[in-house]
C-alpha cells in the first residue's frame, strides 16, 4: 500500500493563479480531510468529505474548493491563490467504523509558496 | 468549539532524561486522541492512538494518558535519545472523523 499520497511536494504560484493539490489513497478509506499548517497555528481543518459525492467546510474554507468523485481522490483546488494560501498542505484518511478506533493517515504533504 | 492546548511550547532536555509533555482540551466530547511526530519540514508520523474509553496507551519507550474529565493527556517518553528531537503534536477526533490539533512541543534532546 502507498498510503495517502500528495502531489506536487513543492509549488510555487503568482497571486491570482489557479491550480489544483492532489491527493489520494489506496486504502479504501470513507474520510478524507485536507488541513493546513502554518507556523504558531497549528493545523487547522479546510474541507472534509465523509464518503463520495459529500464534502463539507472546515474551519478555514474560504478561497478553496473541493470535490470527492471517488473513494480514492481528493483534490483541493484554488481558485485565485493569495499570498495568505502561503502555507503547507496536508491531506488525511481515515476508514468508517467506530470511531474510536479511527486513526488518522496523513500525506507528506505539499509546500505552496504564493507570490 | 475544542480548544487544544500543548504546554509547554519548547523544551530542551539532556539525553537520558524522561521528556513528559502535556496536552490540554476544553471539550471532552471526543472519540480518541492521537499524539504525532513532526520532524522539520516532514509529513506527520502517528505515533499513539488512545480511545476515549482508554486510560493509557502504551508502544516502547512511550507511553501516553487520558483523562477525560480533567480534559488532559500526557505522553511520556522514556530515557530520551537526541534521535527524539522532533515536535510532537496532541490530535483530539471528533465528529465526522475531523481532527483538532494542538501547536505542538518542540523538543530537543542534547547529547
Amino acid at each position: 500500500n502507498a498510503g495517502v499520497t500528495q502531489t506536487p511536494k513543492f509549488q510555487v504560484l503568482k497571486t491570482g493563479q489557479s491550480m489544483t493539490l492532489q491527493c489520494a489513497q489506496d486504502m479504501n478509506h470513507e474520510y478524507m480531510s485536507w488541513y493546513r499548517q502554518d507556523p504558531g497555528m497549528g493545523l487547522r481543518l479546510i474541507h472534509y468529505s465523509v464518503g463520495a459525492g459529500i464534502t463539507d467546510q472546515g474551519e478555514v474554507p474560504n478561497g478553496y474548493n473541493v470535490s470527492r468523485s471517488t473513494t480514492e481522490d481528493f483534490p483541493l483546488r484554488l481558485l485565485s491563490a493569495a499570498p495568505s494560501q502561503t502555507s503547507v498542505y496536508f491531506c488525511a484518511s481515515s476508514r468508517e467504523g467506530t470511531p474510536s478506533y479511527n486513526e488518522q493517515f496523513f500525506g507528506p504533504g505539499t509546500r505552496l509558496t504564493v507570490l | 468549539k475544542q480548544e487544544v492546548t500543548q504546554i509547554p511550547a519548547a523544551l530542551s532536555v539532556p539525553e537520558g532524561e524522561n521528556l513528559v509533555l502535556n496536552c490540554s482540551f476544553t471539550d471532552s466530547a471526543i472519540y480518541n486522541l492521537q499524539w504525532f511526530r513532526q520532524d522539520p519540514g516532514k509529513g506527520l508520523t502517528s505515533l499513539l492512538l488512545i480511545q476515549s474509553s482508554q486510560r493509557e496507551q502504551t508502544s516502547g519507550r512511550l507511553n501516553a494518558s487520558l483523562d477525560k474529565s480533567s480534559g488532559r493527556s500526557t505522553l511520556y517518553i522514556a530515557a530520551s535519545q537526541p534521535g527524539d528531537s522532533a515536535t510532537y503534536l496532541c490530535a483530539l477526533l471528533y465528529g465526522n472523523n475531523r481532527l483538532a490539533f494542538g501547536k505542538g512541543n518542540q523538543v530537543v534532546v542534547i547529547p
